[in-house]
């Protein structure tokens, strides 16, 4: 079964409402999760990474007040994306890696979630 | 910086056809290779993977081999099935490295 949930699988909005994504390690608590996101025909790109209790770290180019991370339990990390508009149209996914010597390098994917903003 | 380059899709093939999807990478040092598969509406799931140089990875009959001298790790099926549709991304990274690279996903359209 899944080891990772992602919800909602797709989204649409209009253009300056918020949309809030939340992913959950189901399997055990993970202090750590990666964000990405897919325009189409091209790779999945680092966004952030969720840290639980702490601040998420960005990659360079993403803005942090637009795309606001929680990581607000050890089980859930949630991406908002604010006052979202058509250009932040796109396909979210997070990521957990796995725990352990016998996992390493192990990567759990939640479902991904299309956004699309009219 | 590290970087996945795979073939563009999509893919069309006939059911029983031979299937292969390029994958070249650039990186430092040795990096583990992956494909993933995505199914329509699922999450990425680990398909196979190589660790080290001439390694062979191998799951549900498909191969890619890791091969330094080309930095290439190509996926390929002998007879894909209908159930084989599903878009296909590679992806590096170094052990202990959280930062994952990937391709950007070939989709593979398998018709009875």
């Amino acid at each position: 079964g899944a080891v990772v949930s992602q919800h909602p699988s797709r989204v649409i909005c209009k253009s300056g409402t918020s949309v809030k994504i939340e992913c959950r390690s189901l399997d055990f608590q993970a202090t750590t999760m990666f964000w990405y996101r897919q325009f189409p025909k091209q790779s999945l790109m680092l966004m952030a990474t969720s840290n639980e209790g702490s601040k998420a770290t960005y990659e360079q180019g993403v803005e942090k007040d637009k795309f606001l991370i929680n990581h607000a339990s050890l089980t859930l990390s949630t991406l908002t994306v604010t006052s979202a508009h058509p250009e932040d149209s796109s396909f979210y996914i997070c990521r957990r890696a796995g725990r352990g010597k016998l996992a390493k390098n192990i990567q759990y994917f939640g479902a991904g979630t299309r956004l699309s903003v009219l | 910086g590290d970087s996945v380059t795979q073939m563009e899709g999509p893919v069309t093939l006939s059911e029983e056809a031979f299937l292969t999807i390029n994958c070249t990478y650039t990186a430092t040092g040795y990096p583990s290779l992956f494909w993933y598969v995505q199914y329509p509406g699922e999450g990425l799931q680990l398909l196979l993977k190589a660790t080290k140089a001439d390694d062979k990875g191998s799951n549900k009959g498909f191969e890619a081999t890791y091969r330094k001298e080309t930095t290439s790790f190509h996926l390929e099926k002998g007879s894909v099935q209908v159930s084989d549709s599903a878009v296909y991304f590679c992806a590096l990274n170094h052990d202990n490295n959280n930062d994952m690279r990937f391709g950007a996903g070939t989709r593979l359209t398998v018709k009875p």
